[in-house]
Order: C-alpha cells, then sequence, then structure tokens
C-alpha cells in the first residue's frame, strides 16, 4: 500500500533559524510529488511539483528537492509569516490519479 | 483568474438534517476531488470526477454522502441524516490532468458543523 509520511509533526523555529521538512513515501513508481501550504481556516495553497528524482524547485524562502524515496522542504532564514502547515501528497505511477496525503507539519516561527 | 470556490464557507446544522456543499472548479479543469478534513487529520479522499467518466466513489465514508457533478463543472456534495461525527472541513480541488500539470488547486473549504 503506497503511504506517505512527513516529519516532524511540529516545528518550532526562531525568525531566520533555517531548517528542513521532510516527506517519505513508499510507493512503486512516482508520478508526482507535491507540496502545499494551509493556513489556519484555508484551502491548501500550492507551492511545488516535483516529477523525478534530482529535481529542485525554489520560491522566495522555500526550496523543493526530491530523491527517490523522500523530499525535502529547506526553509532558509524564516519569517514569521511562514508560519502554516505545511503538506505533501504525491501521485503513485499505479495509474491513479488520486493523491496521497500526508499528516502534515506545522511550522511555527517566532519573531 | 478565479481560483476554485465553495459555497457556503460555514454550515451549521441538527444532527439527522441533509445537506448540500458546493464547489464552482477552475474554468477547463477536467478533474474535481472532494476531500475531507478533520482537526489535526490529514485530508481525508472522498470522491473524484474526470471529465464525462464514472466517478471514482471509493473514498465514501457511507450511503449517506453522494455527488454529483452537472455539465462537467459545478459539484455538489450532499450529505444525509447527517451525524456529529460528519463534522470537518470539506475542501474541494480541481486540476487540469494535462501532462506535466497535473496539480490540484484547492478551494477555501466548507466547515460544516453538526449539533
Amino acid at each position: 500500500e503506497d503511504q506517505v509520511t512527513q516529519s516532524p509533526e511540529a516545528l518550532r523555529l526562531q525568525e531566520g533559524e533555517s531548517s528542513s521538512l521532510n516527506c517519505s513515501y513508499t510507493v512503486s513508481g512516482l508520478r508526482g510529488l507535491f507540496w502545499y501550504r494551509q493556513d489556519p481556516g484555508k484551502g491548501p495553497e500550492f507551492l511545488f511539483t516535483l516529477y523525478s528524482a534530482g529535481e529542485e524547485k525554489e520560491k522566495e524562502r522555500l526550496k523543493a528537492t526530491l530523491t527517490k524515496k523522500e523530499s525535502f522542504l529547506h526553509i532558509t532564514a524564516p519569517k514569521p509569516e511562514d508560519s502554516a502547515t505545511y503538506l505533501c501528497a504525491f501521485k503513485g505511477a499505479g495509474g491513479s490519479y488520486i493523491p496521497t496525503f500526508g499528516r502534515g507539519t506545522s511550522l511555527i516561527v517566532h519573531p | 483568474g478565479a481560483g476554485v470556490s465553495q459555497s457556503p464557507s460555514n454550515k451549521v446544522t441538527e444532527k439527522g438534517k441533509d445537506v448540500e456543499l458546493r464547489c464552482d472548479p477552475i474554468s477547463g479543469h477536467t478533474a474535481l476531488y472532494w476531500y475531507r478534513q478533520s482537526l489535526g487529520q490529514g485530508l481525508e479522499f472522498l470522491i473524484y470526477f474526470q471529465g464525462n467518466s464514472a466517478p471514482d466513489k471509493s473514498g465514501l465514508p457511507s450511503d449517506r454522502f453522494s455527488a454529483e457533478r452537472t455539465g462537467g463543472s459545478v459539484s455538489t456534495l450532499t450529505i444525509q441524516r447527517t451525524q456529529q461525527e460528519d463534522s470537518a472541513v470539506y475542501l474541494c480541488a480541481s486540476s487540469p490532468l494535462a501532462i506535466g500539470t497535473d496539480t490540484q488547486y484547492f478551494g477555501p473549504g466548507t466547515r460544516l458543523t453538526v449539533l
């Protein structure tokens, strides 16, 4: 059964303290790995899609990387406005168009 | 451009009542998904529509839940005889599902509270 695990469940950082969030998955073939940001009371907001191992994408202070078994979301010099829950999801190569979501990492950045 | 919209944003109902939740996807997106998110939980897949194909209903938790999509656009999720455990945020997402662009775009959700 395809599974995705995110760690840590919660992360507290000081402003400017860089860190990484992990998303590991077990799937026979990957068709896409997705990162989303979700603010309280809102729907998930799309950040990145990665399709192959070695691929990297950046947006402001965020950088997503992908290997064959995991993805990292690196946050460089975070600011309080980066506080949110970060979700990852993947689609396996089995033909299903339904992505599997992780439970998310709740990030709090203190000023 | 316009994103995915959902209505109502909040719905409070009494146990046993029926509710209808609406989703307007991004124009031109052929795929539409419904999810449920309970407090502190991940996204639970409910149902998936793709074009004119039969919907994938494998995630619906009981026969009290149903959904339809009219004209390949607007979708309605109906919950009959609501129970307290149905309280959650119901999220809708749409996707163009073209190669290389199968990212989902989510609406703001409908928060359902069953008293």
